[in-house]
């Protein structure tokens, strides 16, 4: 199946800088890459998405990048706040629909 | 819309007796709906994946026979965790994709388990 790695595992930041999580699939087939924020005890949260016809995507503060070549994607956060410390995972969904995640990261953005 | 409901949100039980958790989409007809396992300060691990009449299609490595999984209705998906022991003691998620959408996955709350 499909495997993704998710790194930093842990990262802290001050609050207004800049956060950014990257991940890498191995599976070519891979055509959908979501981000999930989930708080403690709480259902993950779909952030942001991009779709495998699409290099790049921005919401706001949060925008994502995509490499199909190398089949790595990022995460990126601007202006952070201490209300986005949580738990981020990236996802892909290889074609028969299955979602997998990576490990998380654990952003803490200190006042 | 898109909400996800879950039922139990926790619960604690006994080793060797049957558990079963109920997800529901409440706004929508979840065709495909997936279970989750998560532990402590771990990622999500996909169990199965569950259609709506038919059998469930599980990951590798996980027991069909220890993880029941029915889909009656276009909104309802039941996980049974049967003869429960203390390592299936974990936080099980489910997810449920929008029709329309067809990829997104809207997860429910969450059910924790705790095996005595």
């Amino acid at each position: 199946g499909e495997n993704v790695e998710q790194h930093p595992s842990t990262l802290s930041v001050q609050e207004g800088d800049s956060a950014v999580i990257k991940c890498t699939y191995s599976d070519s087939a891979s055509n959908y890459f979501p981000w999930y924020k989930q708080e403690l005890g709480k259902r993950p949260q779909l952030i942001i998405d991009i779709r495998s016809n699409v290099g790049e995507k921005k919401d706001q503060r949060i925008a994502v990048t995509l490499n199909k070549t190398a089949k790595h994607f990022s995460l990126h956060i601007t202006e952070t706040q201490p209300e986005d410390s949580a738990v981020y995972f990236c996802a892909a969904k290889t074609a028969p629909g299955r979602l997998y995640f990576g490990r998380g990261t654990q952003l803490t953005v200190w006042p | 819309g898109a909400v996800v409901s879950q039922h139990p949100s926790r619960v604690i039980c006994k080793s060797g007796t049957s558990v079963k958790i109920e997800c529901r989409s409440l706004d929508f007809q979840a065709t495909t709906m997936f279970w989750y396992r998560q532990f402590p300060k771990k990622s999500l691990m996909l169990m199965a994946t569950s259609n709506e009449g038919s059998k469930a299609t599980y990951e590798q490595g996980v027991e069909k026979d220890k993880f029941l999984i029915n889909h009656a209705s276009l909104t309802l998906s039941t996980l049974t965790v049967t003869s429960a022991h203390p390592e299936d003691s974990s936080f099980y998620i489910c997810s449920a994709i929008s029709g329309s959408a067809q990829e997104t996955q809207y997860f429910g709350p969450g059910t924790r388990l705790l095996v005595l």
